[in-house]
């Protein structure tokens, strides 16, 4: 099956730092990916779409400059938190599916390990 | 408004039967997905339904009624590592997934 990493699975750091999280498909081309975040005991909420050499689609509340999303090829996106804060301390996910955002053909979307942020 | 329904938590006994329910208001349907996310851990597949009816994959069956806006996840012969919670999503008109809150299963011995 799709399998898809997440590195790193876990980090803490210090108040106004950034953050990278990268996302890789590992045996597949995933023209789109997904970012969400979690809180405890919460659902999933999606945070941006990219879709491989064009900008982010964010959701309505997150802030795009502080969420800095790259998906420079199509096994790579990137997530990037500037001057973290510690609300931002949640659990990061991604997931990527090899289907055009909007296409006929949905494909079921595969999910990364996840990424635990902890900002002290 | 776009909205998933399904109940906060559930407890079942081990070796039992159990089902999940899921309604859903979404702006278009393309399909609805159930996901299983054990503690700490992200989503694992388990069923796609785009089509009425039931689709069973083992120990799991889902089953979905696209006029009554309502699905459920059955599980059968249940066992402890089932524990975990259980998301329901559907797909709305621009494929977005929709996310229920999702259902926390405690299976007791």
């Amino acid at each position: 099956g799709a399998v898809v990493s997440q590195h790193p699975s876990w980090v803490i750091c210090k108040s106004g730092t950034s953050v990278k999280i990268e996302c890789r498909s590992l045996d597949f081309q995933a023209t789109t990916m997904f970012w969400y975040r979690q809180f405890p005991k919460q659902s999933l909420m999606l945070m941006a779409t990219s879709n491989e050499g064009s900008k982010a689609t964010y959701e309505q509340g997150v802030e795009k400059d502080k969420f800095l999303i790259n998906h420079a090829s199509l096994t790579l996106s990137t997530l990037t938190v500037t001057s973290a804060h510690p609300e931002d301390s949640s659990f990061y996910i991604c997931s990527a599916r090899d289907g055009l955002a909007g296409s006929n053909s949905y494909n079921e979307q595969f999910f990364g390990p996840g990424t635990r942020l902890t900002v002290l | 408004g776009q909205n998933i329904d399904q109940p906060t938590e559930m407890t079942a006994t081990e070796g039992a039967i159990v089902q999940i329910n899921c309604t859903y208001q979404t702006s278009g349907f393309n399909g609805l997905f159930w996901y299983q996310q054990h503690a700490g851990e992200a989503p694992t597949f388990l069923s796609y339904n785009v089509l009425d009816g039931l689709e069973e994959k083992g120990r799991f069956s889902s089953f979905l009624s696209r006029s009554k806006g309502y699905s459920y996840l059955l599980l059968k012969e249940l066992q402890m590592k089932d524990s975990a919670s259980y998301l329901c999503a559907v797909a709305d008109s621009n494929y977005q997934l929709i996310w229920g809150a999702g259902t926390k299963l405690i299976i007791k011995p």
